[in-house]
């Protein structure tokens, strides 16, 4: 299975972007890029995929590299309630989500 | 609206004692996952269903089985519970897009 890379933990002040980072240099060419967050107390929720060109929708942009070895999750403005771990995920077709350990995002007002 | 639903919030077993985790989607999904998340190692994957009657084993199958007899239902078995398997455990469902999550239930063994 390709891996992916985070770091354990980013901290944000509150109106500001924040830019996640994944690291994933042995994705294969029919892997999807997914985004997930865990709220404290809840089960993950689903916040974004891509394949190789950006994606924008409501909660976030995915900014993917050319090589596709790298990926971005952007929160535009952070909000204290975006506080929570962030996971990137490859996935294929079909396939199980694998989970990491995530990011865990601290917003501080 | 969307829903994943699993049998209990918590539970306590005793050592010993078979388990059953129940969960239930309205989706009409065919993928469903069972997760158990412990604190510093993440969400890791006992085992994933495909279809009904289709299961593929994820990173810690062992001590535990499942059961997919009808597509809206997924079961983690617990054959013979033990304290190491006292965790919060998260069941999900999908098509291959978006996956949607339980509420997880948290079962203490002891």
């Amino acid at each position: 299975d390709a891996k992916t890379t985070q770091p354990n933990s980013m901290e944000s002040n509150e109106e500001e972007p924040v830019h996640l980072p994944c690291n994933h240099s042995t994705i294969s060419g029919t892997d999807y890029i997914h985004w997930y967050r865990q709220l404290p107390s809840q089960g993950p929720e689903y916040v974004i995929h891509g394949l190789t060109s950006n994606v924008n929708n409501r909660m976030a942009s995915l900014a993917i590299a050319e090589d596709r070895k790298s990926s971005t999750l952007i929160l535009h403005r952070a909000t204290l309630r975006d506080a929570a771990v962030y996971y990137c995920i490859l996935r294929d077709m079909g396939y199980a989500l694998n989970f990491g350990k995530g990011t865990s995002l601290l917003v501080t007002p | 609206d969307v829903k994943v639903t699993q049998s209990s919030r918590y539970l306590v077993k005793r050592t010993g004692e078979k388990v059953f985790l129940e969960c239930v989607q309205d989706m009409d999904h065919e993928n469903m996952f069972w997760y158990r998340q412990d604190p510093g190692l993440g969400l890791r994957l006992i085992y994933f269903s495909y279809d009904v009657k289709m299961k593929e084993k994820g990173d810690i199958p062992e001590g535990y089985s499942v059961s997919r007899e009808k597509k809206e239902r997924f079961s983690l078995i617990l054959e013979s519970a033990s304290t190491n398997q006292t965790s919060m455990y998260l069941c999900a469902s999908s098509l291959w897009e978006e996956a949607f999550f339980g509420q997880g239930t948290r079962l203490t063994v002891v």
